[in-house]
């Protein structure tokens, strides 16, 4: 089945260490994105990536980092940097050569905790 | 970027039908209107999508007035598993240089 698989579901991170969120794609679309959702609120927008070696800061980049060495991998790295990492994290990707019927596609997403 | 307003939460009943508005005034000539669902703990997933008029599919129809300033999302015959939040998303991909910013959605409880 084609998809978006993020990877794990679950993640613990320990006071100063970085901590990488795995996003993987086999839909072949170009552009991928990594969102952060707080309890009760909405999705903010962390990195995209448009097509592979390329990727944009979104709203909230600071305290993370990410790669596109891969068509089919947007990996997110929560560096120490980042004081307040708790959070659900979403993968998604579209395919954005389509004439019509944009839509994106998100994973299932990775909780992240603090221990 | 079009900025979108939703109400930040609804209650309906089982049975009835639920009609969720967003305004997005500085909405771009040829920015598509795209509504997701998401249910708790799971990413979101696309609804409906439309650029003028009204757009119906199996699950949701989709209005929008001739001037694409706001639009509404309407659910038939809500059921239990309909609570849930539901984002309204207003771009295109190349209109924004592919970056794709969500507003703070609706939180929908549908109660027996």
């Amino acid at each position: 089945d084609g998809g978006i698989t993020q990877s794990p579901k679950y993640l613990f991170r320990k006071e100063g260490q970085n901590v990488t969120l795995s996003c993987e794609q086999n839909l072949n679309h170009d552009a991928m994105y990594w969102y952060r959702q707080d309890p009760g609120q909405g999705l903010r927008l962390i990195y995209y990536s448009q097509i592979v070696n390329d990727f944009q800061k979104g709203d909230i980049a600071e305290g993370y980092s990410v790669s596109r060495e891969k068509k089919e991998s947007f990996p997110l790295t929560v560096t120490s940097a980042q004081k307040n990492p708790t959070a659900f994290y979403l993968c998604a990707s579209t395919d954005a050569h389509q004439a019509t019927n944009e839509k994106l596609f998100f994973g299932s997403g990775t909780q992240l905790s603090v221990l | 970027l079009a900025k979108t307003t939703q109400p930040i939460s609804m209650d309906s009943y089982e049975g009835q039908e639920v009609n969720i508005t967003c305004s997005h005034n500085n909405i771009a000539t040829n920015d598509y209107i795209t509504w997701y669902q998401q249910f708790p703990s799971q990413g979101p997933r696309f609804i409906i999508q439309g650029y003028k008029t009204k757009v119906t599919n199996e699950v949701a129809s989709l209005f929008i007035p001739a001037d694409r300033k706001s639009s509404t999302l309407s659910l038939p015959r809500v059921s239990l598993s309909d609570t849930a939040v539901y984002y309204c998303l207003v771009g295109r991909f190349y209109n924004q240089g592919g970056k794709l910013i969500f507003g703070q959605g609706t939180e929908l409880s549908v109660k027996p």
